[in-house]
This record gives C-alpha cells, structure tokens and sequence, in this order.
C-alpha cells in the first residue's frame, strides 16, 4: 500500500518571501502520478500541481513549483513570492497511473502568510 | 466552481440514523469519487465509480454505500451513524479519458449528534 508523509503540520511565510513545503512518499511502483492540492478556508480542493513520475523534469505552475527525487521518494512543494492567497492548507497526494482521481493523501501541512 | 455540485452542504443528524449525500458531476465525467475528510483520519479515499460500475473501493465502512445513477450522478448512503462519522465528505468528478484531473465539490458536512 501506498502511503504519504508530510511532517510538516504548519508553516509560516511572510508576503513576497518563499516557503518550500516537503512530502515523501512510499511505493513499489515504478510509475505513478504526484499532487499538490490547497484547500483554502472556503474548503474547496484545488489542484496546484503535479508531476508524472516518469519525467525527470520537475514541474512548475507559474509561482509554484516541486523538487521530485524519485529515487529518493521526495516530493517537495516551493511557492514563491507568497501571497495572502496563498494562505491554506496544502495536501501532496499519490496516485495511480490508472486513475488521477484515487488519491492517497498526506496529513497537510498549513501554510499561514504575514504581511 | 468546479462544476462538481454536492447537496446537501450541511447535514445535522442523530447517532443510529441514515442519510444520503448527493453529487452530481461536471458535464461528460463518466468517473465520481467519494472522499472522506476527519480530523482524525485525514482525507481519505472511500469509493470510485464510473459509468455507473464500481470501479475501485477504498477505505469504505460497510455501514457506508454508494451508486452511481444513468444520469451519472452519484450518491453516498451512510448508515446506523455513529459521532465518528462527522466529517467533511468530498465528491470529485473526472473526465473518461485516462489521465485527467479530478474536480472535488465543495463538500458536505455532515455532524452526528
């Protein structure tokens, strides 16, 4: 079974300031599926970002972006010039090739910005 | 908006009692997934259907079940409720085609009293 740590439960960021969220997960996989996804107060889920286990290239979302060492099952989250908005709970998530909706979730680590 | 609609948003009930949580996809999702969010097991992942077939299952109680309708839409029944129940309870909905990003509704929440 799959499982997914994050060891973060919150962290603080001042506005304009760059906050990198870690995860790592466990997996006999070889090819899979890696997710960021908020969930502001409204508590709606929002996708960030994700990677696809077989592209080396970490991947990146305008101010967001990841560290993926698959080698060594690190999935880290950096957001850069934070913003107010920013301001939520953020959930890394693994999922099968088969199905981007069968998510194994992380605990989430809350992300709280400063002016 | 996602396009995900979840009904109701709150549910307020009594421990032994059953509801149903409903959730209609976005346009075209053949697949609905069924989450559930408590602050002690996090968020976790309860049932997929799609096309109306159970697709995969997850952590799901057996006191919970789910099916997913000719007009796709899906519901979740929760049965003899107990206060542990009392949780956010998400619906997502994705495209047919492989690959696709899943689209969660805002939510249901759902108090056991």
């Amino acid at each position: 079974a799959q499982t997914v740590t994050q060891s973060q439960p919150e962290m603080s960021v001042q506005e304009a300031e760059t906050v990198t969220l870690s995860c790592t997960y466990d997996t006999s996989e070889s090819d899979y599926y890696l997710f960021w996804y908020k969930q502001p107060p409204s508590r709606q889920m929002i996708l960030v970002i994700r990677q696809e286990a077989y592209k080396q290239q970490n991947a990146t979302e305008n101010r967001f972006s990841v560290n993926f060492q698959k080698a060594a099952k690190s999935f880290s989250l950096k957001i850069s010039d934070s913003q107010l908005g920013d301001a939520a709970m953020y959930f890394c998530a693994y999922s099968p090739t088969d199905s981007w909706g069968k998510l194994q979730f992380g605990a989430g680590t809350q992300v709280v910005v400063t002016p | 908006d996602s396009g995900v609609t979840q009904t109701p948003k709150h549910l307020i009930t009594a421990t032994g009692q059953r509801v149903t949580l409903r959730c209609s996809p976005r346009s075209g999702d053949l697949s609905v997934y069924w989450y559930q969010q408590s602050l002690d097991q996090g968020l976790q992942f309860l049932i997929q259907y799609y096309n109306g077939e159970e697709r995969a299952k997850g952590n799901i109680l057996e006191r919970f079940s789910a099916q997913q309708f000719p007009d796709l839409h899906s519901e979740l029944n929760l049965s003899s409720l107990e206060l542990g129940d009392s949780a956010l309870y998400f619906c997502a909905s994705s495209a047919p085609t492989v690959n696709t990003e899943a689209f969660f509704g805002q939510g249901t929440r759902l108090t056991v009293v």
